[in-house]
Parts: structure tokens; sequence; C-alpha cells
């Protein structure tokens, strides 16, 4: 079974901190990781994914097999970053599903 | 940029009605998917389809939702009858092809059974 844990509902920081979005998952495989956002009023939407190793909108994300972790970060917050954010999880194949976790609501304050 | 689109936006219901949300994709995207997400929940597939075959249903109650694709492009997802715990909001997603993992989400349907 594949699972995805983001073990904080609410993770408030004041702009110009750093952040970190914990993830976790639980995968027998080579999984897929990703982090979706949700801005306010809009839909969700792909942030980053672990196989680009790229940064979107200054956020990085590792892949950690070892601690089976994906945790998300970004070393200065700004307000715009607010927002609900996603992991999921995917694994290989065509008929492989997405697995999102619970959520972290970011809050970014002045 | 094109978008998934979904309708209606919100439904209002009373239990043991009939409701039914449609979605239509991007243009070419072979795979679609509905999940519902429960208010503090993250999203939960409900059904997958490749063009018009399902490949997953396995969470789909289906003593009471049904879901098609019949031609392979736009579906649509219909609960019968409609129970108070159906309460969430209806996502439509779908991706260009098999080798393709990113997946493209419309704006959801918010159903509140009553």
């Amino acid at each position: 079974a594949q699972r995805v844990t983001q073990p904080e509902k609410l993770l408030s920081v004041f702009k110009g901190a750093p952040v970190e979005l914990k993830c976790n998952y639980s995968y027998s495989g080579s999984p897929e990781l990703f982090w979706y956002v949700q801005y306010s009023r809009q839909r969700l939407q792909l942030l980053l994914r672990h196989i680009s190793r790229e940064s979107i909108k200054g956020f990085t994300a590792d892949l950690n097999k070892g601690e089976t972790s994906f945790h998300l970060k970004k070393p200065f917050a700004q307000e715009e970053d607010s927002a609900m954010y996603y992991c999921a999880l995917s694994g290989r194949g065509t008929a492989s599903k997405l697995t999102f976790g619970t959520g972290t609501r970011l809050q970014v304050t002045l | 940029e094109a978008e998934v689109a979904q309708s209606p936006r919100y439904k209002i219901t009373e239990k043991s009605q009939a409701v039914a949300f449609w979605c239509d994709p991007i243009s070419g995207h072979a795979t679609l998917y509905w999940y519902r997400q429960i208010l503090g929940q993250g999203p939960e597939l409900l059904v997958q389809f490749q063009d018009e075959s399902v490949v997953d249903d396995s969470q789909l109650p289906k003593d009471r939702f049904s879901a098609e694709r019949l031609k392979g492009v736009d579906s649509t997802l219909k609960i019968q009858p409609a129970e108070l715990g159906d309460s969430a909001m209806y996502l439509c997603a779908s991706r260009p092809g098999q080798q393709a993992t990113r997946q493209f989400f419309g704006p959801g349907t918010r159903l509140t059974v009553l």
C-alpha cells in the first residue's frame, strides 16, 4: 500500500524566514514524488517533482530514500507563498495512481 | 493555456437525490481521473480512465457512484442516491499520455448534501 504523511496541518512563518514542509512516504518500490500547491481561489497545480530536480519559485525538494522523505524547502519565505501544499506519490507505470497527503497550510506573515 | 473544465462549480442537493458532474479534460489527454476531497484531507482517487476504459475504480463506491467516458473525451460522474457523507469537493484531472506523470486539475465541483 502507498501512503503519504504530512505531519503538520498548519505551518506559520514570518516573511524572510526559512520554510520546510515535511513529507514522508511509504511505498514498496521506486516511487515518483510530487509537491502540488493550491493558492487561494485557484486550482490545484504541480509545484515540482523529484525527477526534475529543479527549483520552482525558490522551492526545492530532495528525495531521501533512506528516510523515505521528500521535504519541501525554501530559504526565504514570501507572502505569496501562503497556500495549501500537498505532497503526492505515484508508482511507476501507466496505471499508477496519485496518492496525496492531507496537506499543510503555509501561512507567511509580516 | 488549455485547462480542464468542470461543471457545475457548486451543487446543493438533498439526500437521496441524484447528482451528476461533468468534466472536459485538456484536448488530447488520454488519461482522466476523478478525485474526491473531503474537507481537511487530500484528494482521493475515485476512478481512472485510459481513453474510454476504466483502469482503476477500486475506491469507487459502486453501489451509488458511477462514471463514464463514452467517447474517450469528456466524462460524467454520477451519484445516486446522494448521502450526507458525500459532501466534498470532486476534482477532475487529466494527463497527456502514458509516459507523462504530471496531472492537470480542474477547478472542482463542491457538493453539499443536505
